[in-house]
């Protein structure tokens, strides 16, 4: 059974560094094709795709925000995080990790998601 | 504004059929798979459709996916109140190196 949680602070103040963790059990990351995803959505809008960490170590961000994501990910402990520095009050939203495998990057498998306030 | 482009809603009465575009161009939709998801209201999404057509396991087959060019469409059949949610679709654009989904279409079963 393949499980993704995510985890992290809940409220931050405009200009701290968020950082969210996401616990994952399942599937290995060292499987072929195998990445973990990032993805937000503020209340009542639509998805965005934030970052992606594959199997081959590659790190895909997206190009709006690039300059302010960092994924990492701890394999001996199941784990990927997302950094995102200078949160503003537009960055309110629900914060999915997800499961992608295969051409094009659809998201298998979801996590519950967590809502993240920015306000001070 | 989203890359890839869907109608912000639809609406169809119960067991009815009903469609859903997502347009795109050659630098994403054009040049890869296509996958859709189903997100009912407070939850995660969740995915209906991967590579074009294809149904994961457990999946309906009232819902269907297709692809021509640059556009990709979701279709699903027999409608249920069960199915009103936000779809979105998604893909890998090559030019931006980026995921992109579409602006999310709000399904109503009338």
């Amino acid at each position: 059974q393949i499980t993704l949680k995510e985890s992290g602070p809940t409220l931050v103040k405009p200009t701290q560094t968020l950082t969210l963790t996401c616990t994952f059990s399942g599937f290995s990351f060292s499987t072929s094709g195998v990445a973990v995803g990032w993805i937000r959505q503020p209340p009542g809008k639509a998805l965005e795709w934030l970052a992606l960490f594959d199997w081959n170590e590659d790190k895909r961000y997206s190009p709006s925000l690039k300059s302010r994501l960092t994924i990492t990910k701890d394999t001996s402990k199941s784990q990927v995080f997302l950094r995102m520095t200078k949160m503003d009050t537009v960055d309110t939203a629900t914060y999915y990790c997800a499961l992608a495998l295969g051409s094009g990057w659809p998201f298998w498998y979801w996590g519950q998601g967590t809502l993240v306030t920015v306000s001070s | 504004q989203s890359v890839l482009t869907q109608p912000p809603s639809v609406s169809a009465a119960p067991g009815q059929k009903v469609t859903i575009s997502c347009s795109g161009s050659s630098s994403n939709i054009g040049n890869n798979y296509v996958s859709w998801y189903q997100q009912l209201p407070g939850t995660a999404p969740k995915l209906l459709i991967y590579d074009n057509n294809k149904r994961p396991s457990g999946i309906a087959d009232r819902f269907s996916g297709s692809k021509s060019g640059t556009s990709a469409t979701l279709g699903i059949t027999g409608l249920q109140t069960g199915d009103e949610a936000d779809y979105y679709c998604g893909t890998w654009d090559r030019s931006l190196s980026a995921v992109v989904f579409g602006g999310g279409t709000k399904l109503t079963v009338l």
